[in-house]
Order: C-alpha cells, then structure tokens, then sequence
C-alpha cells in the first residue's frame, strides 16, 4: 500500500509570493492535516480536513489555508510569504479519530 | 491549551540498553496517544499508539505507557541498538487529529 505522497519535496520562494503543497493520503483515508515543523517552535498543528470539511484549525494566521478535494488528496496554500513560512511541511492522513497519523516526508520551504 | 514535554531532550547510550523516554502532558481529556520516531530530514515513523481506555501497548522491543489521570507516558525501548538512534516524539489527541506534539528526545546508541 502506498504511502502519504507529499509534492514538491523542496521549495524556493520569495517574501510576498505565494505557495500551494499538495499531500497523496494513504488510499482510503478520509482525515489529512498538515502540520509545520521547524527549529523554534517544533511541530504545529495547521487544519485537518475530513470529507472535505475543515475540522479543526491550528493558531496560524489566514495566510494559511487549506482545502480537501472528493479523493481525499488535500491542498495547503500559503500566501503573502514572509520568511517566518520558511519550514518543513508535512501531511498526515488517518482513517479515523483513534486511528494512528501517517505522515509523508515533508515539502521543506525556503522563504528567501 | 494542551502542553507537552519530553525528559531527557538528548540522549546518548551505548548499545543494548534499555531506555526509558517520558512525556507529560497538561491537558488529560485526550482520545488517544501517539509515539512516533523522525528520522533527520524525513516524516514521523508511527510506533505506538494508545487509546485512552489502555493503559499500555506493545510491538516488538517498544512498551508505551500511559497514565492519563496523571498527565505521563512512557516509551520504554530494550535492548537498544544503533538504527534506534532517532529524534522521539510524543503526541496526545485532544480533538480530531489535532496532535500536539513535544520537542522530543533525540536518541543516540552507539556501537
């Protein structure tokens, strides 16, 4: 069975564009969040989308959204980039609530 | 607001000892709780998870532990060896999979 497929895996922006990751769940899955990850602050928790409805949301500012299409494969955008964004960026799809969370490795973003 | 901390931060042993890596969290109203391992540049590996009812879970050389009332949990590893070496990570579920997730326990075993 495939994995959580994350694309691209690495990223060159500049301050103010803006950016769309795309996350693969693993087949069947219906839950995916996205999670960012850095050196200061660790692992943060971004939005989870089940069925195509966001279900909880992180303490990121609007700069940040997501959407989750009828396949289950689930796009994150950031706009308006400020270098703060630069991370590594990872999905995470389950089948339930009290299922275990896969994770992909990850798109890094570099914010330049 | 659900907090998380893992003792040690690092960790270096050498081979074939057993480990004991703890987390405690503030928030005890979770569904379950989950131990993971990262890799350097790679995505969280799933180990173990626990549903809130449980009070331990097994695979392999890994025992996870958890006290819910008390706010800890435990990753307990035999007989270490060298592939151990690894960033660990726990991460109690308050809502959804809305993980939280400590600063981890970077392992080193050496040879």
């Amino acid at each position: 069975k495939a994995g959580v497929t994350q694309t691209p895996r690495y990223l060159i922006k500049t301050r103010g564009q803006q950016v769309t990751l795309s996350c693969s769940p693993i087949s069947g899955h219906r839950s995916v969040s996205w999670y960012q990850q850095t050196p200061g602050q660790g692992l943060q928790f971004l939005f989870e989308y089940f069925s195509e409805t966001q279900r909880n949301k992180g303490n990121f500012p609007g700069r940040f959204s997501g959407r989750q299409f009828s396949n289950s494969r689930s796009e994150m955008n950031v706009s308006t980039l400020e270098l703060g964004d630069s991370a590594l960026y990872l999905c995470a799809s389950s089948l339930s609530n009290n299922s275990p969370l896969h994770f992909g490795n990850g798109t890094r973003l570099t914010v330049t | 607001k659900q907090e998380v901390t893992q003792i040690p931060a690092a960790l270096s042993v050498p081979e074939g000892e057993n480990l004991v890596l703890n987390c405690s969290f503030t928030d005890s109203a979770i569904y379950n709780l989950q131990w993971f391992r990262q890799d350097p540049g790679k995505g969280l590996t799933s180990l173990l998870l626990i549903q809130s009812s449980q009070r331990e879970q097994t695979s392999g050389r890994l025992n996870a532990s958890l006290d819910k009332s008390s706010g800890r949990s435990t990753l307990y590893i035999a007989a270490s060896q060298p592939g151990d070496s690894a960033t660990y990570l726990c991460a109690p579920n308050n809502a959804g999979n809305m993980l939280t997730f400590g600063g981890g326990t970077r392992l080193m075993v050496k040879p």
